[in-house]
């Protein structure tokens, strides 16, 4: 994998459903990973930054892990409520003096009511 | 405390104009990025600037320039507009080198007609 990709593009699901989205990046050279929640006309919102293999984290009824060896980052969302509906961004950081972070092209997500 | 903030919000310009788009990041950040948005994609990596140097620059034209002032704020230069130049140009702050999360702001909408 030479770029940071994101499936599936989008989603539609019930409220109520459980789903997950799946991240992909190179595996070598990890520094770190960053999943971002956005909604329209609002800023990216930081959800998590993910730096060691294993790694699992959890923000309410978000939760995120992650593998660097495999080079696979997954989030799930327990229990969509419409609030949920917006786009997830992963971005892996290649730290070092710029920390340019780059983007897989996200995960729409809209839950119907 | 306030988030990142860019001026203007929305903005209009012709072929061949110069823009000038303006971000104040977190107080205490001492980092600037500068993100590029074209629909359908991730956000591009243009500038990253670190106590008002230039410490990484994507795979932009020479067209884009950037700089960072004493207060740690940032302006976003673009010459000689073109069409594909119509995007959402984001800001983000970090505390700098080593510090792993980036604070996006709302961006700019730049259309070029």
């Amino acid at each position: 994998i030479l770029n940071v990709e994101q499936s599936p593009q989008s989603l539609h699901v019930q409220e109520g459903d459980s789903t997950n989205f799946t991240c992909s990046f190179p595996s070598s050279n990890f520094y770190a990973l960053h999943w971002y929640r956005w909604e329209t006309a609002k800023s990216p919102e930081a959800l998590f930054v993910m730096t060691l293999n294993g790694d699992e984290k959890k923000k309410g009824r978000i939760s995120a892990t992650l593998n660097t060896k495999e080079g696979y980052s997954y989030l799930y969302i327990k229990g969509s409520q419409p609030e949920d509906s917006a786009t997830y961004l992963c971005a892996q950081d290649y730290g070092g003096a710029t920390n340019k972070l780059i983007f897989g092209t996200g995960t729409l997500l809209a839950v119907q009511p | 405390d306030a988030g990142v903030t860019q001026s203007p919000t929305h903005l209009i310009k012709t072929r061949g104009q110069h823009v000038t788009l303006r971000c104040s990041p977190i107080s205490g950040h001492k980092s600037v990025s500068w993100y590029q948005q074209v629909l359908g994609q991730g956000p591009q990596f243009i500038f990253q600037y670190y106590e008002k140097e230039e410490r990484g620059r994507g795979n932009f034209p020479d067209r884009f320039s950037a700089r960072q002032f004493p207060n740690y704020s940032s302006e976003l230069n673009v010459n000689a507009l073109l069409l594909g130049d119509s995007a959402l140009y984001l800001c983000a702050s970090s505390g700098g080198t080593g510090s792993y999360e980036q604070y996006f702001g709302p961006g700019t909408r730049l259309t070029v007609t």
